[in-house]
C-alpha cells in the first residue's frame, strides 16, 4: 500500500479564497483524522470520521471550516473563506478502529496571503 | 484545553548521552499512549507505545515509562544518535473513543 495520500502537497491561495484539502486513506482502515500543525498548538486534532460518519468535528475552529467523506477512500477538508492565521501544515491520518496507531500522510501546507 | 502537554518545546543532548522527553496528560480515561516522530516536510511516524496497564516498554534503543498516578510518560532515547534529531509527539488515546489527542511536541536536537 501507498500509505495515506495528500493532496496538494503545497498550497498558496489568496485570502477569501476556498480552499480544499485531499485525503486517501490506506486501504481497508476505517478510522480518519484531520490534524492541523501549528507552534503554539502542536497537533490539533481538527475532525475525525469512523466508517464514514463524523464523529466529532469539536476541534474544527470556524464554520469556516467543514469535512466530508463521502466514501472509504477519499476525505476533503475545505476552508471557505480562507484567511491567514488559517496558514499551517494539514494533515491526515488512518488507522484500523482496533488499533491505536495511526498513520499519516506528508501533509499539505497551506499559506493564504 | 490542551488535555496532552509537552512542556519543553526542544531538547538538545550530545550523541551517546540519553535523551529524555517529557509528557503529561490530564485526562485520567486515556488508557493508551504512544511516541510519534517527525522530521521536516514529512508526516509523523509511529515509534513506540504502552498500554495503561503497563510502566515501562522497551524497543532497542526507546523506552517509555509511564506513571499513571502522576499522569506522566517519558520517553528514553538511549545512546542518542544524530539521526535522532525530529520533533517528538506524545500522543493519548481512551479505548471508549476513537479520539487520538497529540501535545505540542519537542524538538530533539543531537550533536556529535
Amino acid at each position: 500500500d501507498a500509505g495515506v495520500i495528500q493532496s496538494p502537497r503545497h498550497e498558496v491561495t489568496e485570502m477569501g479564497q476556498e480552499v480544499t484539502l485531499r485525503c486517501k486513506p490506506i486501504s481497508g482502515h476505517n478510522s480518519l483524522f484531520w490534524y492541523r500543525q501549528t507552534m503554539m498548538r502542536g497537533l490539533e486534532l481538527l475532525i475525525y470520521f469512523n466508517n464514514n460518519v463524523p464523529i466529532d468535528d469539536s476541534g474544527m475552529p470556524e464554520d469556516r471550516f467543514s469535512a466530508k467523506m463521502p466514501n472509504a477512500s477519499f476525505s476533503t477538508l475545505k476552508i471557505q473563506p480562507s484567511e491567514p492565521r488559517d496558514s499551517a501544515v494539514y494533515f491526515c491520518a488512518s488507522r484500523l478502529e482496533q488499533d491505536f496507531e495511526a498513520f499519516f500522510g506528508q501533509g499539505t501546507r497551506l499559506t493564504v496571503v | 484545553d490542551q488535555q496532552v502537554k509537552q512542556n519543553s518545546p526542544s531538547l538538545s543532548v550530545q550523541e551517546g548521552r540519553i535523551s529524555i522527553l517529557n509528557c503529561d496528560y490530564t485526562n485520567s480515561m486515556f488508557d493508551y499512549f504512544l511516541w510519534y516522530k517527525k522530521y521536516p516536510a514529512e508526516g509523523p511516524t509511529f515509534l513506540i507505545s504502552i498500554s495503561s496497564i503497563k510502566d515501562k516498554n522497551e524497543d532497542g534503543r526507546f523506552t517509555v515509562f509511564l506513571n499513571k498516578s502522576a499522569k506522566h510518560l517519558s520517553l528514553h532515547i538511549v545512546p542518542s544518535q544524530p539521526g535522532d534529531s525530529a520533533v517528538y509527539f506524545c500522543a493519548a488515546s481512551a479505548r471508549n473513543t476513537d479520539k487520538l489527542i497529540f501535545g505540542t511536541g519537542t524538538r530533539l536536537q543531537v550533536f556529535p
